[in-house]
């Protein structure tokens, strides 16, 4: 089955960038989306279609995708923006949904 | 602006069958834009997708979970339908259902938006 591949945790200051990598077997060639979930909340899709973002999420909020690792990007990052972050994939060959193991955002 | 409720029993009893419904409002569970999806996360740990239905009764199951998972829809309701049998204590988890975005019926996409989630605990 497919696997992506997350780091548990990242760390940033406010104002500063965040990148979160989710690596995956030429991941490049799939759609990556992205959700954001705060402690005892559902989880909020942030970027979808490698890069495209849902009405109302801020634009400080990007993606990319290529190779073997999609990424995303919090831009200026608030102190709201600490949650925990999946990555995701359309795999339709063998295991159709796919998800990360999350990544811890701290905002230092 | 759509909304997703789940509800269904919190507790199950472990070799017994799971059973939630995932009302669906402000919006119809018949568009073709869309799948209705499953997903569970046990307490600290990650996301994972069960299954995904369109209207027509079309599916897609995890295979690992796939002998045990059975996901129905019922368009006159505007609900959709999780069975999950022969469930033990790693079945206990938040459940969470959701919009599945289809852009082909070979070629799904994000979930959005998402319920509220329902804890479903398995013990005796």
């Amino acid at each position: 089955s497919y696997v992506l591949t997350q780091p548990p945790s990242v760390s940033v200051a406010p104002g500063k960038t965040a990148r979160i990598t989710c690596g995956g077997n030429n991941i490049g060639s799939k759609s990556v989306h992205w959700y954001q979930q705060k402690p005892g909340q559902a989880p909020v899709l942030v970027i979808y279609y490698d890069s495209d973002r849902p009405s109302g999420i801020p634009e400080r909020f990007s993606g990319s995708n290529s190779g073997n690792t999609a990424t995303l990007t919090i831009s200026r990052v608030e102190a709201g923006d600490e949650a925990d972050y999946y990555c995701q994939v359309w795999d339709s060959s063998s295991d159709p949904v796919v998800f990360g193991g999350g990544t811890k955002l701290t905002v230092l | 602006q759509l909304q997703l409720q789940e509800s269904g029993p919190g507790l199950v009893k472990p070799s017994e069958t799971l059973s939630l419904t995932c009302t669906v409002s402000g919006g119809s569970i018949s568009s073709s834009s869309y799948y209705w999806g499953w997903i569970r996360q046990p307490p600290g740990k990650g996301l994972e997708w069960i299954g995904s239905i369109y209207y027509s009764g079309s599916t897609y199951y995890n295979p690992s979970l796939k002998s045990r998972v059975t996901i129905s829809v019922d368009t006159s309701k505007n609900q959709f339908s999780l069975k999950l049998s022969s469930v033990t204590a790693a079945d206990t988890a938040v459940y969470y259902c959701a919009r599945h975005l289809r852009y082909f019926d070979w070629l799904l996409g994000g979930f959005d938006p998402w319920g509220q989630g329902t804890l479903v605990t398995v013990s005796s």
